[in-house]
């Protein structure tokens, strides 16, 4: 199985802070790389896609980028509702695996 | 509007059967590049994928897990139904069913279920 290493496991962060979460896989994955924004009781949000791809009706301020093995979400001005826990995903093959998710605090 | 909704018991004891179905609407896994995978989500951990059927009734499993898998479809009833052998309480978990549009190599969730939380506990 490909693992998926997030870094940091939790940060915290203020309003307007530009906001950076790595994804990094075992292996190449080349831009098969997708991210979720998640908030305590609710289910997971497609934020990105393919590495860099913003998912209709996502605010401009995530973007994505990386390819390979090395990725990274960031959130350019932290926004109140932004506060959550971020998870990367692959879908170069399967089983399909996500990161262990990045718990933006504040 | 794209929707999907989980549904299931709540409680299964060890060794027994579980089935879940996602009922869904808004889309058909009949059309090209259409699929629906499960994911769980065990109380304060991280997301896991379980499985996978595509429009053409190719199926995927994650094959480490203990308990056996079954994913099927119903295109007429757009729902599909995940089915667990010979659960185990580390089986508890927040179950979720999501949309899985493919292209080319790729995919994603795009819509997700509310998911359906199951305990497994004698």
């Amino acid at each position: 199985d490909i693992q998926m290493t997030q870094s940091p496991s939790s940060l915290s962060a203020s309003v307007g802070d530009r906001v950076t979460i790595t994804c990094r896989a075992s292996q190449s994955i080349n831009n098969y790389l997708n991210w979720y924004q998640q908030k305590p009781g609710k289910a997971p949000k497609l934020l990105i896609y393919a590495a860099s791809s913003l998912q209709s009706g996502v605010p401009s301020r995530f973007s994505g980028s990386g390819s390979g093995t090395d990725f990274t979400l960031t959130i350019s001005s932290l926004h109140p509702e932004d506060f959550a826990t971020y998870y990367c995903q692959q879908s170069y093959n399967t089983p399909q695996t996500f990161g262990q998710g990045t718990q933006v605090e504040i | 509007q794209v929707t999907l909704r989980e549904s299931g018991p709540a409680l299964v004891k060890p060794t027994q059967t579980l089935t879940l179905t996602c009922t869904f609407s808004g889309f058909s896994l009949s059309t090209h590049g259409m699929c629906v995978s499960w994911i769980r989500q065990s109380p304060g951990k991280a997301l896991e994928w379980l499985a996978r059927i595509d429009w053409d009734d190719a199926k995927y499993y994650r094959t480490s897990l203990k308990t056996g898998l079954t994913i099927s479809k119903d295109t007429s009833k757009n729902q599909v139904v995940l089915t667990m052998t010979n659960v185990d309480p580390v089986d508890t978990a927040t179950y979720y069913c999501a949309r899985v549009p493919s292209y080319g190599s790729g995919n994603y969730f795009d819509f997700w279920g509310q998911g359906t939380l199951v305990t497994v506990s004698s």
